[in-house]
């Protein structure tokens, strides 16, 4: 089966540009999930969507950045303005449901910001 | 609340030797664990996880992991270490809602 499917893999901007990633979860996985990983760090989460809701998005900057997941499938994260400190990978994942323990999260690849 | 540790940033063993990389956590009510794999320029890859039964988990890789309620660890282990198993391995515990809480990992070196 396909993996999660993320775009771009590298991105470049300068401080104060807006960027935005995407995600396209495995077939059929429900939940969600979107994380930053800064370097020599493990990921943190920054926002859940259970099909097209959003389940927690708590950690999320919610003045700089945004998410959606329309029709319950593709994702996309924004970050508007960038600063330097959002240097890092974001990873997305996906899970078949978040109501149960058993339901291991698959990464995509990840796609790494440089903030200059 | 959730939280893990991993106390060492890093683990050196030659190629053959076994392998051990430790972890510790905290968990309201039942523990679920997992452990993942990080490869250079890569994504998380799932090895394995404890939900209940056995303390003994075995996963992907020949790796292995022992859950120890008492000492509240959850330390991963392979018998035979490869080069290839030069990576970043992260503990993570299972919250409510299916969220995992990442500690800072522990790159693991096997030298040829």
């Amino acid at each position: 089966e396909a993996g999660v499917a993320q775009s771009p893999r590298y991105k470049i901007i300068e401080k104060r540009q807006s960027v935005a990633f995407w995600c396209n979860p495995i077939s059929g996985h429900a939940t969600l999930y979107w994380y930053q990983q800064i370097l020599g760090q493990g990921p943190k989460l920054l926002i859940q969507f259970q099909n097209n809701g959003v389940v927690d998005d708590s950690q999320l900057p919610k003045d700089r950045f945004s998410a959606e997941r329309l029709k319950g499938v593709d994702s996309t994260l924004k970050i508007q303005p960038a600063k330097l400190e959002d240097s890092a990978v974001y990873l997305c994942a996906s899970s078949l449901d978040s109501q149960g323990p058993s339901y291991e999260q698959y990464f995509g690849p990840g796609t790494r910001l440089t903030v200059t | 609340a959730q939280s893990v540790a991993q106390p060492e940033d890093q683990v050196n063993v030659a190629e053959g030797n076994p392998l051990t990389v430790k972890c510790t956590y905290s968990v309201s009510g039942n523990p679920y664990l997992f452990w993942y794999v990080q490869y250079p320029n890569r994504g998380l890859q799932f090895l394995l996880k404890y939900i209940t039964g056995d303390n003994l988990v075995k996963g992907s890789y020949g790796f292995e992991a022992e859950f120890n309620k008492s000492q509240t660890s959850f330390h991963l282990k392979k018998p035979s270490a490869l080069v290839s198993d030069s990576a970043l391995y992260f503990c993570a515990p299972l919250a409510a809602g299916n969220k995992l809480t990442f500690g800072g990992g522990t790159r693991v070196l096997v030298k040829p």
